[in-house]
């Protein structure tokens, strides 16, 4: 597509409940980020991807939290038995190579995520 | 690891005033550094980067950034603000090298802007 679309833009769950959160990057664009924005924050990087191999998931805050990219392509974000601590700005990012650092990232519009 | 400190959560200027936002990084080896901004209810947009080379860097909208390593640098400024920069900016960084990719955020710095 033209740009990094993720879905929903807004999701709010249930303490307790899983969600998923989907990203489709620029089509082409070889790798992928996850970001978590709190509010007044900077992103914070989760995990990201080359192709459909996991690269990093240093940045994952606990084992609640998982993300795969089967066919190299969309993504998707996993958050099992969510808390509240888990609302934030859920932002994706894709980049045409794997030194993606050098290219800068093309965000998407991120998902607000609220745990009520 | 690399980190990012933004010394400054707001800054508020007239217009048309000059404006610097700071931004000093860990030092490593080789870095990447970047500002992104982000305007209200948008998502992050790249400003300007510095991979290698000329250590000022000139970006969108008339910013400007110089990276100075012996001072693990990367200020940003304008020379004349308008409203239309009211945002907030993230400084980033990433390692340099083939194997970059990672990018690190600070916390980012609003910047307010008075008629």
């Amino acid at each position: 597509g033209a740009g990094v679309s993720q879905s929903p833009r807004y999701k709010v769950t249930k303490r307790g409940q899983d969600v998923a959160l989907r990203c489709d990057p620029i089509s082409g664009h070889v790798s992928l980020y996850w970001y978590r924005q709190a509010l007044g924050q900077g992103p914070e990087f989760l995990t990201y991807f080359n192709y459909e191999a996991q690269q990093d998931k240093s940045g994952l805050p606990n084992d609640r939290f998982s993300a795969e990219r089967p066919e190299g392509s969309i993504s998707t974000l996993t958050i099992q038995r969510t808390e509240q601590r888990d609302s934030a700005m859920y932002r994706c990012a894709s980049s045409l190579d794997t030194g993606g650092a050098a290219y800068g990232y093309t965000f998407g519009s991120g998902t607000r995520l609220t745990v009520v | 690891a690399q980190s990012v400190t933004q010394l400054d959560s707001q800054v508020p200027v007239f217009e048309e005033a000059p404006v610097e936002l700071r931004c000093n990084y860990s030092s490593s080896v080789s870095v990447y550094l970047f500002w992104y901004v982000q305007y209200p209810n948008q998502g992050l947009q790249l400003l300007l980067k510095y991979l290698s080379g000329s250590t000022l860097v000139k970006g969108i909208n008339g910013f400007e950034a110089e990276f100075n390593k012996s001072q693990t640098s990367f200020h940003l400024r304008k020379p004349s603000v308008h409203i239309s920069d009211t945002a907030e900016y993230f400084c980033a960084v990433s390692d340099g090298g083939s194997s970059a990719s990672k990018i690190i955020f600070g916390s980012g710095t609003r910047l307010s802007i008075r008629p």
